[in-house]
């Protein structure tokens, strides 16, 4: 059972790259989200998509941007990466958005020098 | 004003002993949810436990219950018979609605050590 699987594992750019973060569920589930968790901080939302073909800005969407691909994948964009976007980034789904509990990837640590 | 709170920065326990992880919440929705989270060393976040705002009986997952009470506006997640795997940090989160659109806030954690 792989549930949600992010990639890359681990990252660095410099300032001014861009790149993409790939996430992708085998559960069928409706609704997939991207958060960051900063050091000493719970997780922030980024963006969330109730459903395929719709999106939603979180609580700190600046600087990012996404496309749910299909049911499966939704890829989050750093088009000019900044160093506070330096940040451990995970993907969730779940069934659909509001009642059900989130199943998360591993993770990708992203560090932008 | 913080959504969620999470007073106990770090919390050691006894094995076998219980623990109560202290949450309160802030919204206007009436119909809201709250989680709570284990994040071990590893980093991966894990589903523990679910309350709804119009549940009526407390939440319980195995060794996990959710001391729900409304009118306090607090989610308090009780862990019994804690184990040594059971150190890791805990995020109590929520989730409220405005006009359509979704929010899910999480708190800052507690981590939990329990000693042998």
């Amino acid at each position: 059972n792989a549930g949600v699987t992010q990639t890359p594992k681990f990252q660095v750019l410099k300032t001014g790259q861009s790149m993409t973060l790939q996430c992708a569920q085998d559960m069928n589930h409706n609704s997939m989200y991207w958060y960051r968790q900063d050091p000493g901080m719970g997780l922030r939302l980024i963006y969330y998509s109730a459903s395929e073909g719709t999106t939603d800005k979180g609580e700190v969407p600046n600087g990012y941007n996404v496309s749910r691909l299909n049911k499966r994948e939704f890829s989050l964009r750093l088009e000019s990466a900044a160093p506070s976007q330096t940040s451990v980034y995970f993907c969730a789904s779940s069934e659909r958005v509001g009642y059900q509990p989130q199943h998360f990837g591993d993770g990708t640590r992203l560090s932008i020098l | 004003a913080q959504k969620i709170t999470q007073t106990q920065p770090g919390m050691f326990v006894q094995e076998k002993e219980a623990v109560t992880l202290d949450c309160t919440y802030d919204t206007s929705d009436p119909s809201y949810g709250l989680f709570w989270y284990k994040q071990p060393s590893s980093g991966e976040m894990i589903f523990l436990i679910y309350q709804g705002s119009y549940d009526q009986q407390n939440a319980t997952e195995g060794r996990y219950s959710l001391n729900f009470q409304k009118a306090r506006k607090s989610a308090n997640l009780v862990i019994s018979a804690s184990q040594l795997g059971d150190s890791a940090m805990y995020f109590c989160a929520m989730r409220e609605s405005t006009s359509g659109t979704y929010k899910y806030i999480f708190g800052t954690g507690t981590r939990l050590k329990v000693l042998a």
